[in-house]
């Protein structure tokens, strides 16, 4: 079955300093691959997708991510981090035709 | 409006009311999907429309939900007899068709809390 993980529970890095979270996926084939943010009491927006092509995703916000396949990964990175960045951060994927599939979350702070 | 809009935002119910969620996709938007997110965990699929037709039921999680989209554009998702585990964030999202580059946009969500 297609499944999602995020190991990082929860992130706090200081204001300026880089970011990765992590998103692992399991599926059978290339799936698309999304992230999204959640701040408290709002939607999900989306910050990036890859379908196919470019490894390297940019995004909104100075966001960018990277597709391993050999890894199965989709990790999510921005170089200079802003304390407006903390949020909720979720990686999806969308088995072709499919519905989305959500890992767990990780939750950012950010320190000044 | 410009976006998704869900109401209520907020709804609190006794155990064993009924309940109807509310949803107003972008105009002209023809694939609706709602979601359930419980506290710390990502969302997950309930149900898809595309127009009127619900393509996809297989995330209701049991035969109290029930979702409808008569008029392919208003969406509701009703709860009967609510359970303390049906507790969660209700997210619904429309996009203008389901496939490739076609984003979904998401509401702000309803926050049930069944005591």
């Amino acid at each position: 079955a297609q499944s999602v993980t995020q190991p990082d529970i929860h992130i706090t890095v200081s204001e300026g300093a880089s970011l990765e979270l992590r998103c692992n996926y399991s599926y059978g084939a290339t799936p698309y691959l999304f992230w999204y943010v959640q701040s408290p009491g709002q939607g999900l927006q989306l910050l990036l997708k890859y379908f196919s092509g470019d490894t390297l995703v940019q995004g909104i916000k100075g966001f960018e991510a990277e597709f391993k396949r050999s890894q199965s990964s989709f990790n999510l990175r921005k170089p200079s981090v802003h304390w407006s960045d903390a949020a909720e951060y979720f990686c999806a994927v969308d088995p072709p035709g499919g519905k989305l599939i959500f890992g767990q979350g990780t939750e950012l702070s950010v320190k000044p | 409006g410009a976006g998704v809009s869900q109401s209520p935002r907020y709804k609190v119910a006794k155990r064993g009311q009924d309940v109807a969620l509310r949803c107003d996709p972008i105009s002209g938007h023809v694939s609706l999907f709602w979601y359930q997110q419980a506290l710390g965990q990502g969302p997950e699929f309930l149900t898809y429309f595309q127009n009127e037709a619900q393509l996809d039921k297989s995330g209701l999680p049991s035969d109290r939900f029930f979702a409808e989209r008569p008029e392919g554009s208003v969406s509701t998702l009703k709860i009967q007899r609510t359970q303390q585990e049906d507790s969660a964030v209700y997210l619904c999202a429309s996009s203008l068709m389901k496939g490739l580059n076609t984003e979904a946009f998401f509401g702000q969500g309803t926050r049930l809390t069944v005591v």
